[in-house]
């Protein structure tokens, strides 16, 4: 069962455009979710968080925008540029002394020079 | 953020033979560490969650016979592959989470280790 769902698999955006990636979840034992940056033979690198009582959040270009009732949050990549092609993946982090991480299936962004 | 070293970055061997990768948490003590296995374009598997000074927890699936795990110290937290073969090949990433905090919140991760099974 995947308990956090992620689109889109892959994406292709030009040059100072935006990306968006969403995320959905069902737990609602989940409070904390980070998004995190991947690049090719490199680990996971946190990129932004957000917890469950901010509906948005900012960091430079980077913007996460998060909907409870819908239990829905979104990863916004403004004037994206061709050094932000990585996989992005989203998380969920359970409440509780474990907090182990459920990740989304990724999203394969690409940016156009 | 938190800094989280593995090592070998890369590791080739023959079959049957035992692995050992190293995870180390180099600015701040982790209780908790996580290992994970990652395939090509895939997200993360959680393998288990490994506590110091405690046995670790595996997932569902995950033999712990075949991945020992051992975390002896704060610092320190090891995966062995035992009797390796070709379908054990896969990119291995552990994380560390820092007690207490806001940087407490989350995982931080080290940079992988490429284990390829010949």
């Amino acid at each position: 069962q995947q308990q956090v769902k992620q689109s889109p698999q892959s994406l292709i955006v030009q040059k100072g455009g935006i990306s968006i990636i969403n995320c959905a979840y069902e737990n609602t034992a989940f409070d904390y979710f980070p998004w995190y940056q991947q690049f090719p033979g490199k680990g996971p690198a946190l990129l932004i968080a957000i917890r469950p009582d901010v509906s948005e959040k900012k960091e430079g270009r980077f913007t996460i925008s998060f909907n409870k009732s819908a239990k829905q949050f979104s990863l916004h990549i403004m004037d994206s540029q061709p050094g932000d092609s990585a996989t992005y993946f989203c998380a969920a982090i359970t409440a509780g002394s474990a907090r182990q991480l459920t990740f989304g299936s990724g999203t394969q962004l690409t940016v156009l020079p | 953020g938190a800094v989280v070293s593995q090592h070998p970055s890369r590791v080739i061997c023959k079959s049957g033979t035992s692995v050992k990768i190293e995870c180390r948490s180099l600015d701040f003590q982790a209780t908790t560490m996580f290992w994970y296995r990652q395939f090509p374009k895939k997200s993360l598997m959680l393998m288990a969650t490994s506590n110091e000074g405690s046995k670790a927890t595996y997932e569902q699936g995950v033999e712990k016979d075949k991945f020992l795990i051992n975390h002896a110290s704060l610092t320190l937290s090891t995966l062995t592959v035992t009797s390796a073969h070709p379908e054990d090949s896969s990119f291995y990433i552990c994380s560390a989470r820092v007690p207490g905090g806001p940087r407490g919140k989350t995982q931080y991760f080290g940079p992988g280790t490429r284990l390829l099974v010949l």
